[in-house]
């Protein structure tokens, strides 16, 4: 276990909703990544967030946005949801000052 | 590496057989590579890392190679088992340019038979 947790585990929303994903990093990181990814795919960088703010962004449109809490815990919003939104979602925690990027289970997202 | 849609290459291996796993990354320019193991249901699980000034790097049971030169990356595992069976990710990324983004390869299905 890497010690970075996500809640919820599963979820199921209709199109045009919102969503809002969580993320707890591991004790002591202060990094957080999110990733989506689709079936049958290699995860895809959505953004970075480093000490609370957004810190790199991937080819992801506007309505997937995100938080970083003091407590580096870590939360990805996504507007006016798609069916092609339906993903895998992981986040993954990491220190400053090092590469190795430790993930999470996951949010299994199905949008209907 | 890019996406190459569902269908993942696989790799069939016998139990305590060697294993190989081949990538080819994408960006002359990444210093960091990691490999990671994704069983079914879970997020991706960090095997072994190496910086592009190394060309070989060993972990229990595991060995990275890197070769620059053909922008090639290869996961090998020693005397595999049954629970080796995965998804491998292979994932590049920019010596701090690029805030850790990691780049993933499109994935190898690793399946062991007794």
């Amino acid at each position: 276990e890497t010690g970075v947790t996500q809640s919820p585990t599963h979820l199921i929303k209709t199109r045009g909703q919102q969503v809002t994903l969580r993320c707890s990093s591991q004790s002591g990181h202060n990094t957080v990544s999110w990733y989506q990814q689709a079936l049958g795919q290699g995860p895809q960088f959505i953004f970075q967030y480093y000490r609370e703010e957004e810190n790199g962004r991937g080819n992801f449109p506007p309505r997937f946005s995100g938080l970083q809490f003091p407590n580096y815990s870590s939360e990805l919003n996504v507007n006016a949801l798609e069916l092609d939104d339906s993903a895998l979602y992981l986040c993954a925690s990491s220190s400053d000052g090092t590469d190795t990027q430790y993930f999470g289970p996951g949010t299994r997202l199905t949008v209907l | 590496g890019e996406s190459v849609g569902l269908h993942l290459p696989t790799l069939s291996v016998q139990e305590g057989d060697n294993s190989i796993i081949n990538c080819a990354y994408s960006n002359s320019a990444s210093d960091y590579f990691i490999w990671y193991k994704q069983e079914s249901g879970k997020g991706p699980q960090f095997i072994i890392d190496i910086r592009s000034n190394m060309d070989k790097r060993q972990g229990q049971r595991v060995t990275v190679l890197l070769n620059k030169t053909v922008k090639h990356l290869s996961l090998q595992i020693a005397a595999t088992q049954p629970g080796d069976s995965a998804v491998y990710f292979c994932a590049e990324s920019g010596f701090r340019d690029s805030w850790g983004k990691l780049q993933f390869g499109a994935g190898t299905q690793v399946v062991v038979t007794p």
